[in-house]
């Protein structure tokens, strides 16, 4: 059973430019979160998306940033005129059920770099 | 909401030294807690979970117990070696609707 898949692994934008981060959650599995991780910090929460539906964006900024989980294909989270401080790790998790208390499962992440 | 604050690293230790890594938590009722393992370049693991008060999770020699009176779930390892050198994660789910809130993280640098 291959594990979360995130592509690309590495990601370098100019300023100003849009960047697509792509997920794909184990089989199976229809809840995906996506969490960012800054230099030296943790995980924080961005968004948990269900299948076409979004459940909780409350961690997504307000501008610039979206994300979908369309019927068929991969998770997307989209950043749009992509700025300086946008440049951190991404990560993508997914679990079978919708009830936190049950494990994660992560991607290798996206590393996005905007120059 | 639920939060998470974790000893801050970094810790360098030699292999077979005893490690201990701290996590208190704040939280409502008693959500089930977990220390993720994040070895350099890569995604977080699960290390070991608990999901309630006085359980004992455990794996790869690391183990955590889940102690309310302290509200702590600190990470330990008898013996330590140089290929846990990584960033270690205590979360915990938060209140209401939202997953996993994750402490800062401990870097760990084991030295032969």
């Amino acid at each position: 059973n291959a594990g979360v898949m995130q592509n690309p692994r590495h990601l370098v934008r100019r300023r100003g430019q849009e960047a697509r981060l792509r997920c794909s959650p184990m089989k199976g599995h229809s809840h995906v979160y996506w969490y960012r991780q800054l230099p030296e910090e943790g995980l924080k929460f961005m968004v948990y998306l269900q299948k076409e539906n979004i459940i909780d964006e409350s961690g997504m900024p307000k501008e610039r940033f979206s994300a979908e989980f369309p019927k068929e294909g991969p998770s997307i989270l989209r950043i749009q005129q992509v700025v300086r401080g946008d440049s951190a790790a991404y990560f993508c998790a997914s679990s079978p059920l919708g009830d936190h208390s049950y494990e994660q499962y992560f991607g290798p992440g996206t590393r996005l770099t905007v120059t | 909401g639920n939060s998470v604050t974790q000893m801050e690293g970094p810790v360098t230790l030699s292999e077979e030294a005893f490690l201990t890594i701290n996590c208190t938590y704040t939280a409502t009722g008693y959500p089930s807690l977990f220390w993720y393992v994040q070895y350099p370049g890569e995604g977080l693991q699960l290390l070991l979970k608990a999901t309630k008060a006085d359980d004992k999770g455990s794996n790869k020699g690391f183990e955590a117990t889940y102690r309310k009176e302290t509200t702590s779930f600190h990470l330990e390892k008898g013996s330590v070696q140089v290929s846990d050198s990584a960033v270690y994660f205590c979360a915990l789910p938060n209140s209401g609707n939202t997953p996993l809130v994750f402490g800062k993280g401990t870097r760990l640098s084991v030295i032969a």
